[in-house]
């Protein structure tokens, strides 16, 4: 079990520019979720992917944003023109789905947006 | 999922029990009870979870009240490693995962 891992662990961008984040679940794992994290709050979902099927997207998820997960294993997040309000850290998760209560998460990419 | 409502803080003596509260007086019938925690610079970790009966693991206990209106969670020797943020969420399966701001946990040597 190597865990799941996420890629680049910072970025630093300037406003209007696109990003995009890497992530790769635990192998066996069929569920990928997207979190957003800000200071001093709890994680807030973001979308998840059953196998290489995008099943459920948050309010949150403006249209600036667009997730990939091609095929069934690792995972894209993609913002475009970013904002300063963008700015935060944001993580990832894996799960089975017969164990969905048990989502292991990433350490993050922490984005700052000047 | 129903609204869950924990201290913002707390401080406990290394080698001592945390015990962290948590109220969840809107749960439904449904909902579990999920206690997650996020150490500085890390993702949230898993610690346990349970309906109406108590629960332990290798990592803590998880204490229910018989009207499920609240609970407990205990981690019996706490370390310097446990100092983190802990999560309580009530979550029905099927649905995502809804974290508050939690409480943040001290351990003081």
């Amino acid at each position: 079990d190597t865990g799941v891992s996420q890629d680049p662990r910072h970025k630093i961008t300037k406003r209007g520019q696109n990003v995009t984040f890497r992530c790769d679940p635990i192998s066996e794992h069929n569920r990928l979720y997207w979190y957003r994290q800000t200071l001093g709050q709890g994680p807030e979902f973001l979308t998840y992917f059953q196998n290489e099927a995008q099943l459920e997207k948050s309010r949150l998820l403006s249209d600036r944003f667009s997730a990939e997960r091609p095929k069934g294993s690792f995972s894209t997040l993609e913002i475009q023109r970013t904002e300063q309000g963008d700015s935060a850290m944001y993580l990832c998760a894996s799960s089975l789905a017969r164990e969905e209560e048990k989502l292991f998460f990433g350490s993050g990419t922490q984005l700052s947006v000047l | 999922d129903a609204k869950t409502t924990q201290p913002p803080s707390m401080d406990c003596a290394e080698g001592r029990a945390a015990n962290l509260p948590c109220n969840h007086s809107t749960i439904s019938g449904n909902e579990y009870v999920y206690w997650y925690r996020q150490i500085h610079s890390q993702g949230p970790q898993y610690i346990i979870h349970g309906l109406k009966n108590n629960e332990t693991n290798e990592m803590a206990s998880l204490i229910i009240t018989e009207d499920r209106k609240s609970s407990t969670l205990i981690l019996p020797h706490a370390t310097l490693r446990d100092t983190a943020v802990y999560y309580c969420i009530a979550h029905n399966y099927g649905q995502n995962f809804v974290f508050g701001p939690g409480t943040r946990l001290s351990v003081l040597p």
